[in-house]
């Protein structure tokens, strides 16, 4: 247990329909990431948070995705209209932004299925 | 961007045997060479990782190497056991820009009895 926790741990949606998903880095943390890992891949980069100011953001992205950290501490990830595309493991990580302190860890991640 | 490559896919050992996982990069702004482990229905867990500054890097049975030259860097894992079997993934970020980390697509380790 890397002291990153994901809710739900799995989610199965019908296309169309919204689905949210939260964070809770450890707590001294402040960067908050958002990755995408589809079956047989690597994890990608979607977005990360310094904070609660959202610095970045991946052209994997699109209009439909929305992530929030609104106070620096936990995050929401939400996908409108979900598609059968969609359907990937969302993994959160966190760390300090501070020199030598650059590791991140990951949470269990949610597992969703579009249907 | 960053583009990491990572070979082999798929790698089986006798355990007890030593395993390499090699991979090459693109950018060489990259500083900082994690190594995950992901075990089924886990997330990523990391087990070693190096900086540009350092040549090589080693806890107990597991050591990495860096060539900033030549963008290479490789995993060994010496005596492996069989709670080594999982897929591994090599990563590059650069601390001084970002840190958002570029993952290859992994090898899956197989642990032979």
């Amino acid at each position: 247990d890397t002291g990153v926790s994901q809710d739900p741990r799995h989610k199965i949606t019908k296309r169309g329909q919204n689905v949210t998903f939260r964070c809770d880095p450890i707590s001294e943390h402040n960067r908050l990431y958002w990755y995408r890992q589809t079956l047989g891949q690597g994890p990608e980069f979607l977005t990360y948070f310094q904070n609660e100011a959202q610095l970045e953001k991946s052209r994997l992205l699109s209009d439909r995705f929305s992530a929030e950290r609104p106070k620096g501490s936990f995050s929401t990830l939400e996908i409108q209209r979900t598609e059968q595309g969609d359907s990937a493991m969302y993994l959160c990580a966190s760390s300090l932004s501070y020199l030598d302190q650059e590791t991140q860890y990951f949470g269990p991640g949610t597992r969703l299925l579009v249907l | 961007g960053e583009n990491v490559e990572q070979h082999p896919s798929t790698l089986s050992v006798q355990e007890g045997d030593s395993a390499v996982i090699k991979c090459t990069y693109s950018d060489s702004a990259s500083n900082y060479f994690p190594w995950y482990k992901q075990e089924l229905g886990k997330g990523p867990q990391l087990i070693i990782d190096i900086r540009s500054n350092v040549g090589e890097k080693k806890d107990q049975r597991i050591a990495v190497t860096l060539n900033k030259t030549a963008k290479h860097f490789s995993l060994h894992i010496t005596e492996t056991q069989p709670e080594d079997s999982a897929v591994y993934f090599c990563a590059a970020s650069n601390r001084n820009r970002d840190d958002k980390i570029i993952f290859g697509k992994g090898t899956r380790l197989h642990i032979l009895p």
